[in-house]
């Protein structure tokens, strides 16, 4: 059973463009969101986090939005860049120990 | 070295034979987690260490996978009678407490099997 449920499974976005990534759960008990980038080859990499306190974290060009009472949380990625092609995914967890992770979204910028 | 090491970094083996993966966490990390990476699956969550608790075992998909760590530093997964379907990248994962923290990944093994 699939604890967090991500979309869209891939993506395509011109360079300056938004990237936008959404991810759906049901386990109200969750209360750490982390969002984590992965490049070929290499092992995810913690990219941002939210804890369910707030809406919105935003850190540089990437921000998570946070809807508590829809149980949804999504990443934004403005500004686009070449060097963000990679694989996001999303992650929840209670008590910030043990993660579920979404299935991934691959991510291409073209230039 | 800083981060997390995993050997080999590619493994070809037969369907029936055994096979050990090894994870070096980052030195002082409490906490440590191996993961599934399979094509459309995402990260599938096997087993997790922390401290000196039993550890949390819920995500072996059979009695064929199992864990350990010793000293509370390096681990070892082990897969029985290996089968295609455990083709997959093995990702190993360490964080400093386990709560809240961030998870710093090795770059996987790659296991094959023929």
């Amino acid at each position: 059973q699939q604890q967090v449920k991500q979309s869209p499974q891939s993506l395509i976005v011109q360079k300056g463009g938004i990237s936008i990534i959404n991810c759906a759960y049901e386990n109200t008990a969750f209360d750490y969101f982390p969002w984590y980038q992965q490049f070929p080859g290499k092992g995810p990499a913690l990219l941002i986090a939210i804890r369910p306190d707030v809406s919105e974290k935003k850190e540089g060009r990437f921000t998570i939005s946070f809807n508590k009472s829809a149980k949804q949380f999504s990443l934004h990625i403005m500004d686009s860049q070449p060097g963000d092609s990679a694989t996001y995914f999303c992650a929840a967890s209670r008590r910030g120990n043990q993660f579920y992770f979404g299935t991934g979204t691959s991510l291409t910028v073209i230039p | 070295g800083a981060g997390v090491s995993q050997s080999p970094s590619n493994k070809v083996t037969e369907k029936g034979k055994d096979v050990e993966l090894r994870c070096d966490p980052i030195s002082g990390h409490t906490a440590l987690y191996w993961y599934r990476q399979s094509l459309g699956q995402g990260l599938e969550f096997l087993i997790y260490f922390q401290g000196n608790s039993a550890p949390d075992k819920s995500g072996l998909p059979s009695d064929r996978f199992s864990a350990e760590r010793t000293g509370g530093s390096v681990s070892t997964l082990t897969i029985q009678r290996t089968q295609q379907e455990d083709s997959a990248v093995y990702l190993c994962a360490s964080s400093l407490s386990g709560f809240y923290e961030k998870l710093f990944f090795g770059s996987g093994t790659q296991l094959s099997v023929l």
